[in-house]
């Protein structure tokens, strides 16, 4: 089965936390794409990050990284000194090889206070 | 600027009504999608297309139709036959090969 779970529903947050949001999949494909999405209240997903089975190297981009482990079948994502602004609900994807068919989580909706 | 228009961006359907929402696309992507989102479940995936005349069913497609004349665009109707419309329906579309997808900005779509 291809499946990805989100097992947070929701966090909540002060300003200038740091939050970890969890994303585990289960595919039996060895080559797969992974993504995250921020979904914001305008409505549109707005893409984060893409990654490939075969590179587990972490990544960072600003106050955001993501965290990637083969082992464990995750790939979380941590944003480092939150902003109200990072308030958003959050999608993690799998994208199993030579389906091109994004398999999404039930996502996360973060909420961060002033 | 490349990118999905959806259209529009409220819609309200009367009970037994067809109606059609919009999807054009400026991005030159082969592949097209419509998904629906409901609070607490996700995205589902109603119709995908991967070629201009070929579309395949997704997960929840039963009461849905669409159709793929042009690569630019991939219209959803949402038939007298789909028991509980009223959802956020987000389009989608990627270039083939595992690259993610863009998205539009969705249309809300409620019964009255």
């Amino acid at each position: 089965a291809q499946k990805v779970t989100q097992a947070q529903t929701e966090i909540s947050v002060v300003e200038k936390e740091d939050v970890t949001l969890d994303c585990v999949y289960e595919t039996r494909d060895t080559t797969y794409y992974l993504f995250w999405y921020k979904q914001p209240p305008s409505g549109e997903l707005v893409f984060l990050i893409r990654r490939n089975s075969f590179d587990e190297q972490n990544e960072i981009s600003g106050r955001y990284s993501w965290n990637f482990q083969k082992s464990t079948s995750s790939f979380n994502f941590t944003i480092t000194a939150s902003q109200v602004v990072d308030s958003a609900v959050y999608f993690c994807a799998l994208d199993p090889y030579n389906t091109d068919k994004l398999i999404f989580g039930t996502g996360t909706r973060l909420q961060v206070f002033p | 600027d490349g990118g999905i228009t959806q259209s529009p961006k409220y819609l309200f359907r009367k009970e037994g009504q067809n109606v059609t929402l919009s999807c054009e696309q400026n991005l030159n992507h082969d592949a097209m999608y419509w998904y629906r989102q409901d609070p607490g479940q996700g995205l589902r995936l109603i119709y995908y297309s991967q070629i201009v005349n070929d579309f395949q069913k997704g997960d929840i497609a039963e009461g849905y139709s669409v159709s793929r004349e042009k690569k630019e665009s991939f219209p959803l109707t949402v038939t007298s036959a789909q028991k509980n419309p009223t959802a956020f329906y987000l389009c989608a579309s990627q270039v083939q090969g595992g690259y993610g997808y863009t998205f539009g900005s969705g249309t809300r779509l409620t019964v009255v």
